[in-house]
């Protein structure tokens, strides 16, 4: 079965900074893997996606994730945070037919 | 188009009444799915849909009917609605070779 684990429940950055969110997936084959954000009381925005091909996307808003199958892993990164980044962030890996498992979610505050 | 549509918004329910949450998409998508969140955790999969007449149970399906007679429409069923299904729901549609679309939710409390 596929699972995805987001080590870090809450993370604080300062405006400017940089970003990095983890995730982990556990996936039998080549995953679909996504990043998706979600503000307070909203619905879910997809920033990227990984399909196949170069390991490193790029996403709306300057966000960027680099897959690497070695690690298992699908990390999220922005050079330069921004207030408005302030957000609940998932990540998903896909097993097609619209079956997506997500992870528990990583909330981000952003310190002026 | 409109995306992913979700009515009602808000609903409140007492415990053992019965409901549907309507979902509704214009993107012509093959595969819609049914999502709860609650908090602290992600999203999990209710039930989901392959094309029309077809369904299939997700991760949590227990209390929870669905149906899919078109293309365009995924209606939820609480059938005997329980305080354990408190909770956000999302519905959201995907074609064969693209992304999941996220409607905006439906929020939902039972007393």
């Amino acid at each position: 079965a596929q699972s995805v684990t987001q080590p870090d429940i809450h993370i604080t950055v300062s405006e400017g900074a940089s970003l990095e969110l983890r995730c982990n997936y556990s996936y039998g084959a080549t995953p679909y893997l996504f990043w998706y954000v979600q503000s307070p009381g909203q619905g879910l925005q997809l920033l990227l996606k990984y399909f196949s091909g170069d390991t490193l996307v790029q996403g709306i808003k300057g966000f960027e994730a680099e897959f690497k199958r070695s690690q298992s892993s699908f990390n999220l990164r922005k050079p330069s945070v921004h207030w408005s980044d302030a957000a609940e962030y998932f990540c998903a890996v896909g097993a097609g037919a619209g079956k997506s498992t997500f992870g528990d979610g990583t909330t981000l505050t952003v310190k002026p | 188009n409109a995306g992913v549509t979700q009515t009602p918004k808000f609903q409140v329910l007492k415990t053992g009444q019965s409901m549907t949450l309507q979902c509704a998409q214009d993107m012509n998508h093959e595969y819609m799915s049914w999502y709860r969140q609650d908090p602290g955790m992600g999203l999990r999969l209710i039930h989901y849909s392959v094309g029309a007449g077809i369904t299939d149970q997700g991760e949590v399906p227990n209390g929870y009917n669905v149906s899919r007679s078109t293309t365009e429409d995924f209606p939820l069923r609480l059938l005997s609605a329980a305080p354990s299904q408190t909770s956000v729901y999302f519905c959201a549609s995907r074609s064969s070779t693209d992304t999941q679309y996220f409607g905006p939710g439906t929020r939902l409390t039972v007393l």
